[in-house]
């Protein structure tokens, strides 16, 4: 079975400073995808990135960058220049590539912002 | 273009009665999922239907129940309530069964609470 662990519960950055959460899965698949995603208090959950496992390079969206590694299995999203609107929980998920809704999700990290 | 959109958004319902939430997805979206978010498990994928279909269930009893109509809307039920059923429930909605790096989008959810 799929797992995803984000050991980090909480992180805290001051605004326009970089951080990166971390993100570590358990699968014995060759091919799926790689996810992060918002959820602010509205509870709404946000796509920020997505990374597809046969790629080698690294998804970017504008602020956001990850870190694939999928020796390590390891998929950490870097967040540039912090802003008080990143402040939210992270989900680090993983979706098989033919299993096409269901994803795994990780336990999350909330991300807080610092003026 | 509007989001997914899930009623009703809050409830209460008392142990022992049964529940049924809504959700009607993006426009032109055939796939619609629902995820269970408590604090001590997490998001749980809940079940996956797809033209009419359940295409994929996740680990839950089967007081768990969900079905969707031809033009895509879905609803879950949960008979018996229990106090632990007590959670965000969500929905997703995608275009459908493509490999295409296929992307689910969340409503925000309807809060349940069980007393």
């Amino acid at each position: 079975a799929q797992t995803v662990t984000q050991s980090q519960p909480e992180m805290s950055v001051q605004e326009a400073e970089t951080v990166t959460l971390s993100c570590t899965y358990d699968t014995s698949e060759s091919d799926y995808y790689l996810f992060w995603y918002k959820q602010p208090p509205s509870r709404q959950m946000i796509l920020v990135i997505r990374q597809e496992a046969y790629k080698q390079q690294n998804a970017t969206e504008n602020r956001f960058s990850v870190n694939f590694q999928k020796a390590a299995k390891s998929f950490s999203l870097k967040i540039s220049d912090s802003q008080l609107g990143d402040a939210a929980m992270y989900f680090c998920a993983y979706r098989s590539r033919y299993n096409f809704n269901k994803f795994y999700f990780g336990s999350g990290t909330k991300l807080n912002v610092k003026p | 273009k509007a989001g997914v959109t899930q009623t009703p958004r809050y409830l209460i319902k008392t142990r022992g009665q049964q529940v049924t939430l809504s959700c009607s997805p993006i426009s032109g979206h055939r796939s619609v999922s629902w995820y269970q978010q408590t604090p001590g498990q997490g998001l749980q994928f809940l079940f996956e239907y797809f033209s009419e279909t359940q295409r994929n269930k996740g680990n839950f009893p089967g007081r768990f129940s969900g079905r969707q109509f031809s033009n895509s809307r879905s609803e879950m039920n949960v008979s018996t309530l229990e106090l632990g059923d007590s959670a965000l429930y969500l929905c997703a909605s995608s275009l459908g069964m493509t490999d295409s790096g296929n992307t689910i989008y969340f409503g925000e959810g309807s809060w349940l609470t069980v007393v």
